[in-house]
């Protein structure tokens, strides 16, 4: 694998389910983000971990719940969601460089809530 | 606060025709700069960016973007259109925070049709 890469790619959800997106790295990066992409809105910044620490947290409601185990892997917990959840959610991963680093994107994990 | 504004959420061009695609922003600091592209079904990837060199930036797949300080603009540029460049693109500003990681706001996105 190279990349980011995230799974699962879809995931239909109730709103009293548990569900887990996963995120991994394999660029060697110390910095990865959480955005959600919904329609007609701009990419929403939700989550960042550098080196590991939560160093930004977008006033997202608690039933969004990161995890970053160490610097390749980032998961987003999800639970007792709400249908206006529903969107594209893109994991990123970037070498921190003081505001200049480039943000390499996965391909996004497609989240419908009924 | 940083801002973006992407002017025109969709434009529609013609095969071989130039492409233009107009992203304002404001900033309190000196800002850097990004074009993103997104195709169907994928992720974000870098064009270009701006971080305070040249002010004339070359990207991938043919485009450029000019930074012009005193029209707070960073428009996307490409000579000829091609059908494969039909995608989402985002402007976007750095606001880093002191703490070293990029923190990117996003503009709105501009939908690039092409057309033979």
């Amino acid at each position: 694998e190279t990349g980011v890469t995230q799974t699962p790619r879809h995931l239909v959800m109730g709103m009293t389910n548990k569900k887990s997106l996963k995120c991994e790295q394999h660029l060697g990066h110390n910095a990865m983000y959480w955005y959600k992409q919904s329609a007609k809105k701009p990419l929403e910044l939700m989550f960042v971990y550098s080196l590991e620490e939560r160093v930004e947290n977008n006033s997202v409601p608690s039933r969004f719940s990161p995890e970053c185990p160490n610097s390749s892997h980032l998961f987003l917990h999800l639970h007792t969601l709400q249908p206006e959840d529903s969107a594209l959610y893109l994991c990123a991963s970037s070498q921190v460089a003081g505001g200049t680093d480039t943000q390499y994107f996965g391909p996004g994990t497609r989240l419908t809530v009924l | 606060a940083q801002s973006v504004t992407q002017l025109g959420s969709h434009v529609s061009v013609s095969e071989g025709a130039l492409v233009l695609l107009r992203c304002n922003y404001s900033s309190s600091v000196p800002p850097y700069l990004f074009w993103y592209v997104q195709y169907p079904n994928q992720g974000l990837q870098l064009l270009l960016k701006y971080t305070s060199a040249a002010t004339l930036v070359k990207g991938i797949n043919g485009f450029e973007a000019e930074f012009k300080k005193s029209e707070t603009s960073f428009h996307l540029t490409k000579p000829s259109a091609h059908m494969s460049d039909a995608a989402e693109y985002f402007c976007a500003v750095s606001d880093e925070r002191g703490g070293g990681y990029n923190k990117l706001i996003f503009g709105a996105g501009t939908r690039l049709a092409v057309h033979p």
